[in-house]
């Protein structure tokens, strides 16, 4: 079955900076890569995906990129603010199969 | 709609008790996933049903655990007997279908098992 691995598990960063969360994926079939944030108490909520004949997508201050050769995909958040701070987690799916989710990264954004 | 929705939102329980979670999927989605999350462990998928049926339940930690769907708008998990544990945030999930389709996530109950 597909194993996502998900770094950093935790990442800090000032308020402006931006933030990379890098995931890889085992199964070169998947083709599907979403990103769910989860806020202090929250649920998980998708943020963006990414489907596998695209290399890049953006969506204002987030985007994700997408190396299908090197099996991974990574998100990309620029000009963090303090609402950014939250657990992100990756996932990797092929087809109609149940998408497999990364361990996390707790996100900090210090002021 | 008011999106998925779970109860209780907390339960604290002592060891050996009963346990019984509950979810309402989003009406007209026919996926249903029931997650728990843990620091150490992350978010682990515990089983799976599309229309109703159980289709991968490999995930449930061991014969305590049960889930049922009797209908397409109600879904329980019950743990039986409860151990400490057992302690984390089980949340219910839904999609209509799975090409592609996002997963949308419940409020999440949150267990401790005293």
């Amino acid at each position: 079955g597909e194993n996502v691995e998900q770094h950093p598990s935790t990442l800090s960063v000032q308020e402006g900076d931006s933030a990379v969360i890098k995931c890889t994926y085992s199964d070169s079939a998947s083709n599907y890569f979403p990103w769910y944030k989860q806020e202090l108490g929250k649920r998980p909520q998708l943020i963006i995906d990414i489907r596998s004949n695209v290399g890049e997508k953006k969506d204002q201050r987030i985007a994700v990129t997408l190396n299908k050769t090197a099996k991974h995909f990574s998100l990309h958040i620029t000009e963090t603010q303090p609402e950014d701070s939250a657990v992100y987690f990756c996932a990797a799916k092929w087809g109609s199969y149940i998408p497999t989710f990364g361990r996390g990264t707790s996100l900090i954004v210090h002021p | 709609d008011a999106g998925v929705i779970q109860s209780p939102r907390h339960e604290v329980t002592e060891m050996g008790q009963e346990v019984t979670l509950r979810c309402k999927p989003i009406s007209g989605h026919d996926y249903l996933f029931w997650y728990r999350q843990t620091m150490m462990r992350g978010l682990e998928l515990l089983i799976y049903f599309n229309n109703n049926v159980p289709i991968d339940d490999s995930g449930m930690p061991e014969d305590r655990f049960s889930a049922k769907m009797p209908n397409a708008s109600f879904s329980t998990l019950k743990i039986q007997p409860s151990e400490p544990r057992d302690s984390a945030v089980y949340f219910c999930a839904s999609s209509f279908g799975t090409e592609d389709n996002e997963q949308f996530f419940g409020p999440g109950t949150r267990l401790t098992v005293l």
